[in-house]
């Protein structure tokens, strides 16, 4: 079955740096790569996504990369502030509607 | 407007003891999705309903848990003879649920779990 690889486990930064988390993924055939932000005592939420016929999508300082060949996916944060920090969840879609969790980063963005 | 909610956020209970997790979608959401997060982990995957019936209920880990969508909106996760390993938060994700396409998962708090 799929298998989600995710790194590093934390991560800390200073505000105004970038901050990257890194993903690989087993199950060739998986087509769709969200991450999810998730808040203490809150569930995740989506923060951006990423299709495999897409190399780069880009949201205001948020960026995901894919590499398909390799089988890995980047979530890319730039100007990092202290509200972004939380845990982040990368994930691969098996079929239309199973997603397979990565094990988390917690980000701390110290002011 | 509203989003996902589960009820209750916490649940203490003693280990044998049969527990009921409720978890309301959003308004229209046909699909709905349990998942549990074990501590320092990502949510796994338990089952998925498509309207009142469960379309992939591989992600049950055992015959002690199981879920029911009776009416197409609510779900219960129900678990008996709990076991300690059993303690974890529980999560609920609702999707429009078009068929043939991946619908945005929306989660809610969750419920956390104890079992002493």
């Amino acid at each position: 079955g799929e298998n989600v690889e995710q790194h590093p486990s934390t991560l800390s930064v200073q505000e105004g740096d970038s901050a990257v988390i890194k993903c690989t993924y087993s199950d060739s055939a998986s087509n769709y790569f969200p991450w999810y932000k998730q808040e203490l005592g809150k569930g995740p939420q989506l923060i951006i996504d990423i299709r495999s016929n897409v190399g780069e999508k880009k949201d205001q300082r948020i960026a995901v990369t894919l590499n398909k060949t390799a089988k890995h996916f980047s979530l890319h944060i730039t100007e990092t502030q202290p509200e972004d920090s939380a845990v982040y969840f990368c994930a691969a879609l098996r079929g239309t509607d199973k997603l397979i969790f990565g094990t988390g980063t917690r980000l701390q963005v110290f002011p | 407007g509203a989003g996902v909610s589960q009820t209750p956020s916490n649940k203490v209970t003693e280990k044998g003891k049969y527990v009921e997790l409720r978890c309301d979608p959003i308004s229209g959401h046909t699909a709905l999705y349990w998942y549990r997060q074990s501590l320092g982990q990502g949510p796994e995957f338990l089952i998925y309903f498509q309207g009142t019936g469960a379309a992939d209920d591989s992600g049950l880990p055992n015959d002690r848990f199981f879920a029911v969508r009776p009416e197409g909106s609510v779900s219960t996760l129900k678990i008996q003879r709990t076991e300690r390993g059993d303690s974890a938060v529980y999560l609920c994700a609702s999707s429009t649920g078009v068929p043939g396409l991946y619908n945005e998962q929306f989660f809610g708090p969750g419920t956390r779990l104890t079992v002493l």
